[in-house]
Order: structure tokens, then C-alpha cells, then sequence
């Protein structure tokens, strides 16, 4: 079962905020995001284990909220470069779901000058 | 020299050819994965394999067979290739010990006509 990603698609100007959803309806052991650019492959950004914890680096930052099994990428005061696709993987917590990654559909994030 | 190196990168087939798509890895990961990424729908798991002797099915393996000759070398192969597995494919390897930052290839562009 593919993670749910929202929105599909978001436009900013430079210096603006956004905000990433990942939600899943079996429980997660852990969620990763990545970000791809056209014509590139995926970029690993961060991992979060269940916990609840908050990562972050820069001006990009993740939550993992366990009980609701979603999980929010957060894109503070945007550059240019934060423009690309970017995906939620999520491992399954349990069995043979260990060290494997479901993603979700990718979110469109466009930021212009 | 790429972590992780796809071959070829662009393949034109016909439907009913058997094509083969090659991956190697110089990271030293014992876990590889093939994964097919279409638009609106994020990257799908083929197979993957956490080891030379251990390869499991993904979310959408039929169609596709894989091979996984050495610990750096896991190919993926389209027996009888048809239209709708026209679509961009990524290798990717991580370390054991969970899913830790994966390493994707640069991705293979297959057309099948």
C-alpha cells in the first residue's frame, strides 16, 4: 500500500514556506524522504524512526507523528534549489516489511524567483 | 566514477524481445533494489535482494526476472518486454541493518514500441 503524499503539487517564490504530507494507513516503522530532480535520480534528505522524532538540516526539516503513521516534510524560507520532486518512503513496521521501501507518489514542488 | 552505475541508460526494444538492464554498485552494500517509476505514481519496487542468495519479490514483479550474479552486480530482465513496461527503471543499494540512505543509479529510460 502506497504512502499517501499531499499536496501533488505546490508553486512558491523564493523565501516561502511549504509544507510536505506523507500518510500511511499500515504502521511505519520508518519514513524516509528523497528528492529528485528532472532527468536526475532521487536524493536521499533524511530518515525518521518511529518515535516521533524531528530531523532536520539547513532549512529542511521532517516530523514522524508514530500514533497517526503520517509523517510532514517542512521547507523553510525556499531557494531555487529546493525545486524538484519529492518522494516519502515509508518501511513498514513488522514481518518481512524490514528493509524495504514503499514510496509515494512525489509531490511537485516549484519555486520561482 | 558513480556509486551505483546503470547500463544502458536509454533502450528502444520491441515488444516480445528479452531485455536485460544492468546495475553495479562500489558501495559495498549487501542490499540492492530495482524499483520502476512512472509519472503520478512515484517509484514501485520490482525485486530486491539482501544478499547474493536471498531475492525477493516486490510490489510488481511479473514480467520481470532478476539476477543477482555478485554482491555488486543485480540485473533486471524483461523476458518478453510489452508496451506498458515502457517507463524510466532506478537501481538502488543500501547498507544492511535496516533501510539506511539508499543510493540510486542515474536510471535507465526503456521504451518498449
Amino acid at each position: 500500500q502506497q504512502p499517501v503524499q499531499s499536496p501533488q503539487a505546490v508553486i512558491l517564490r523564493e523565501g516561502e514556506d511549504a509544507v510536505i504530507n506523507c500518510s500511511s494507513s499500515k504502521a511505519l516503522y520508518s519514513v524516509h524522504w528523497y528528492r529528485q530532480k528532472h532527468g536526475e535520480a532521487p536524493v536521499f534528505l533524511m530518515i525518521l524512526l518511529k518515535g516521533g522524532e524531528q530531523k532536520g538540516h539547513d532549512k529542511i526539516s521532517a516530523s514522524f507523528n508514530e500514533k497517526k503513521q503520517q509523517s510532514s516534510l517542512y521547507l523553510t524560507a525556499s531557494q531555487l534549489s529546493y525545486s524538484g520532486t519529492y518522494f516519502c518512503g515509508t518501511e513498514f513496521d513488522g514481518g518481512t516489511s524490514y528493509g524495504k521501501l514503499t514510496f509515494g507518489q512525489g509531490t511537485i514542488l516549484t519555486v520561482h524567483p | 566514477d558513480a556509486d551505483v552505475t546503470q547500463t544502458p541508460r536509454n533502450r528502444i526494444t520491441k515488444t516480445g524481445k528479452r531485455i536485460m538492464l544492468e546495475c553495479s554498485q562500489t558501495k559495498g552494500h549487501d542490499r540492492m533494489y530495482w524499483y520502476r517509476q512512472d509519472p503520478g505514481l512515484g517509484l514501485r519496487l520490482i525485486y530486491y535482494s539482501f544478499d547474493v542468495k536471498d531475492i525477493n519479490k516486490g510490489e510488481i514483479s511479473d514480467g520481470y526476472s532478476v539476477s543477482r550474479q555478485a554482491q555488486a552486480k543485480f540485473s533486471l530482465s524483461l523476458e518478453s518486454a510489452i508496451p506498458n513496461q515502457t517507463a524510466l527503471y532506478f537501481c538502488a543499494t543500501s547498507p544492511a541493518g535496516g533501510f539506511g540512505e539508499a543510493f540510486f543509479g542515474q536510471g535507465t529510460r526503456l521504451t518498449v514500441v
